[in-house]
């Protein structure tokens, strides 16, 4: 079973505020993600990374950034949050080799209210 | 460009069985399963790379038809645990990125 852990489970914020998830992963993997997912709909990739210090955009266009300073670490920030950025957000990592098979964390409800 | 997944969503009875499908427009390198439970994050169910190979797991398999680029998933005998969302991820081309296309996900619900 895979070892990656999302922080907080759930967040209801105000607008403007600047927040923070949290994604760890204890297996070493190099390549880390981030999906949106609104209820009931499919996962879309919002930003991705190689390895340490290599980070890009998905194919869903997205205001939050992304760091990996840390292999074992890819947190994503919003700086002013909005009502927009009511979401499911999944943080997953993936096997190194041919198969890229990814894990996912339990995601981060976020409200912005 | 986003797979496409057919049918929406199925209901069956427990024994039963059913198939569900992932066409892309687009070559693909490999196509993921994930199963969703309600509040849950995707499960990994199985992945096929390119050159048409078939896998299973237990009572579910799937195909790879790499000249249509479809892919579709088999459930065998279905029970009452797999229930759920059923997404097939997609990388294209012929890179090892990891990047995943998502379907819109089949939603299937097995009755007692």
């Amino acid at each position: 079973e895979a070892d990656i852990y999302q922080t907080p489970r759930y967040l209801v914020i105000g607008t403007g505020k600047k927040i923070t998830l949290e994604c760890s992963q204890t297996m070493g993997h190099d390549k880390m993600y981030w999906y949106q997912q609104d209820p009931g709909m499919e996962l879309h990739l919002i930003h991705y990374s190689y390895g340490v210090n290599s980070t890009e955009k998905g194919d869903l266009s997205s205001e939050s950034t992304v760091s990996r300073i840390r292999t074992e670490h890819f947190p994503l920030t919003l700086e002013s949050a909005r009502p927009s950025h009511t979401s499911q957000y999944l943080c997953a990592s993936s096997l190194p080799g041919v198969k890229n098979i990814q894990y996912f964390g339990a995601g981060t409800r976020l409200s912005v209210l | 460009q986003q797979p496409v997944q057919s049918p929406q969503a199925v209901i069956l009875r427990e024994g039963e069985d059913a198939v569900i499908n992932c066409s892309s427009s687009k070559a693909l390198y490999s196509v993921h399963w994930y199963r969703q439970k309600h509040g849950e994050a995707p499960v990994f169910l199985m992945i096929l790379l390119k050159g048409g190979e078939q896998k299973g797991h237990e009572k579910i398999s799937a195909s790879f038809n790499e000249k249509k680029q479809q892919s579709s998933l088999y459930l065998t005998a279905s029970q009452l645990s797999y229930s759920g969302t059923y997404f097939c991820g997609t990388e294209r081309g012929s890179s090892n990125t990891g990047k995943l296309i998502f379907g819109q996900g089949t939603t299937l619900q097995v009755k007692p």
